[in-house]
């Protein structure tokens, strides 16, 4: 079956760079997803990879896949306070309808 | 530009009373979604809704029940609430699938205590 894990808690300092990694375990994902929560929010969509690719760049956010080892990690350059908020890794699986999986989210907090 | 339109924010209720979730979304979508959130677990699937008029069971759809009343408006129904249904409770919609990424827009979440 298909399951996501992260680590569940990070900590950095603003200004350093913020590294959340994910794993997944289905090699059929066709796309891989990072998600924010900022508190009392939903989620919104912050950027996604398509697997074929190994890294997308968007700004001060790296995302780079490894598919060999079901490897992905969401690179904050410059981690401002306004970045800490949970962030979630999920994949959605081509014909496979509506399964989309998430992962439990990890919770980024920037120290001043 | 309301996206997805949950309410109540916040609901607290007595073990055993019902009530009914609501959430409509203004982007034409033809998917909808009702997922729970609980510390460190994610986000599990409750129930889904792939077109108007459909509904089918999510991961833990157990003392919940859904309508897709049209296209915009997807419901969820407890009918008797329980202690173990506290969480956070997010409707989403979707656009995409198959080939194409899969875009989620989440409501802001109804957070619900049943004591």
């Amino acid at each position: 079956g298909e399951d996501v894990e992260q680590s569940l808690f990070l900590s950095v300092r603003e200004g350093d760079s913020s590294v959340i990694n994910c794993t997944y375990t289905d090699s059929s994902s066709t796309y891989l997803y990072w998600y924010k929560q900022e508190p009392g929010a939903g989620l919104q969509l912050l950027t996604y990879i398509f697997s074929n690719m190994d890294m997308k760049q968007d700004q001060r956010l790296t995302v780079l896949l490894n598919k060999k080892d079901k490897h992905l990690s969401l690179r904050i350059a410059d981690t401002q306070t306004g970045d800490s908020a949970i962030y979630f890794c999920a994949e959605s699986i081509a014909g496979y309808g509506q399964n989309f999986v998430f992962g439990p989210g990890t919770r980024l907090s920037v120290l001043p | 530009n309301a996206g997805v339109t949950q309410t109540p924010k916040f609901q607290v209720l007595k073990t055993g009373q019902s009530m009914t979730l609501q959430c409509a979304q203004d982007m034409n979508h033809n998917s909808m979604y009702w997922y729970r959130q609980d510390p460190g677990m994610g986000l599990r699937l409750i129930y889904y809704s792939a077109s108007e008029g459909t509904t089918d069971k999510g991961e833990v759809p157990n003392g919940y029940n859904v309508s897709r009343l049209n296209k915009r408006e997807f419901s969820l129904r407890l009918e008797s609430a329980a202690p173990s249904q506290t969480s956070v409770y997010f409707c989403a919609s979707s656009e995409g699938g198959g080939d194409r990424p899969m875009r989620y827009t989440f409501g802001s979440g109804t957070r619900l205590t049943v004591v």
